[in-house]
């Protein structure tokens, strides 16, 4: 079956380490994205790729990277410049044509740090 | 994307329908409504789309007032698994393939 997959479901990291989310996706999907969303709080978007080898900053980029270097998938680190990076990270995809342009999104990661 | 309005939640009962209101008085002519709902500890996912017309399919119905300020996802006959946050956005059809906006969107609750 076609969709998103993103692992690990629920990570757990010491404060200043970096930690590496994977999404990726078998939709043959040109746009990725990366969200947060932190509790009682809608998505925020941290990063997005309309092409591989390109991407560009969401509203919330800062202490994050991201890569893209296969159409099909699309990391997420957390670095430790991040002030406060528990959160629930959701990873999404969308062909860049037509007028619904639906965004599918995976089961998400829950980042919890310690 | 312009903004949109949503109540912070709504209750409901199992097998009644459900309206769930959006405003979005700065609509401009490119502008699709879309509606997304997110089941607690998932993603997102689509449920419908509409420029002017009301909208049907499998999932929901989409009324939009005439002069497009505002809209209304109808659920028809609400289920326990409908309880989610519904998420009204407003979409460009010019920038296809750029991120959505989420506000905090419409908790639903639906009791038994």
């Amino acid at each position: 079956d076609g969709g998103i997959t993103q692992s690990p479901k629920y990570l757990f990291r010491k404060e200043g380490q970096n930690v590496t989310l994977s999404c990726e996706q078998n939709l043959n999907h040109d746009a990725m994205y990366w969200y947060r969303q932190d509790p009682g709080q809608g998505l925020r978007l941290i990063y997005y790729s309309q092409i591989v080898n390109d991407f560009q900053k969401g509203d919330i980029a800062e202490g994050y990277s991201v890569s893209r270097e296969k159409k099909e998938s699309f990391p997420l680190t957390v670095t430790s410049a991040q002030k406060n990076p528990t959160a629930f990270y959701l990873c999404a995809s969308s062909t860049d044509r037509g007028v619904i342009n639906e965004q599918f999104f995976g089961p998400g990661t829950r980042l919890t740090v310690l | 994307d312009a903004k949109t309005t949503q109540p912070n939640s709504m209750e409901s009962n199992e097998e009644e329908p459900v309206h769930l209101p959006c405003n979005h008085s700065t609509i401009s002519g490119t502008d699709y409504i879309h509606w997304y709902r997110q089941l607690p500890s998932q993603g997102p996912e689509y449920v419908i789309h509409g420029l002017t017309s009301n909208v049907n399919n499998r999932m929901a119905s989409l009324a939009i007032a005439e002069d497009r300020k505002s809209s209304t996802l109808i659920l028809h006959r609400a289920t326990l698994r409908d309880a989610a946050v519904y998420y009204c956005i407003l979409r460009d059809v010019r920038q296809a393939g750029t991120a959505l906006i989420f506000g905090k969107g419409t908790t639903l609750s639906v009791s038994s």
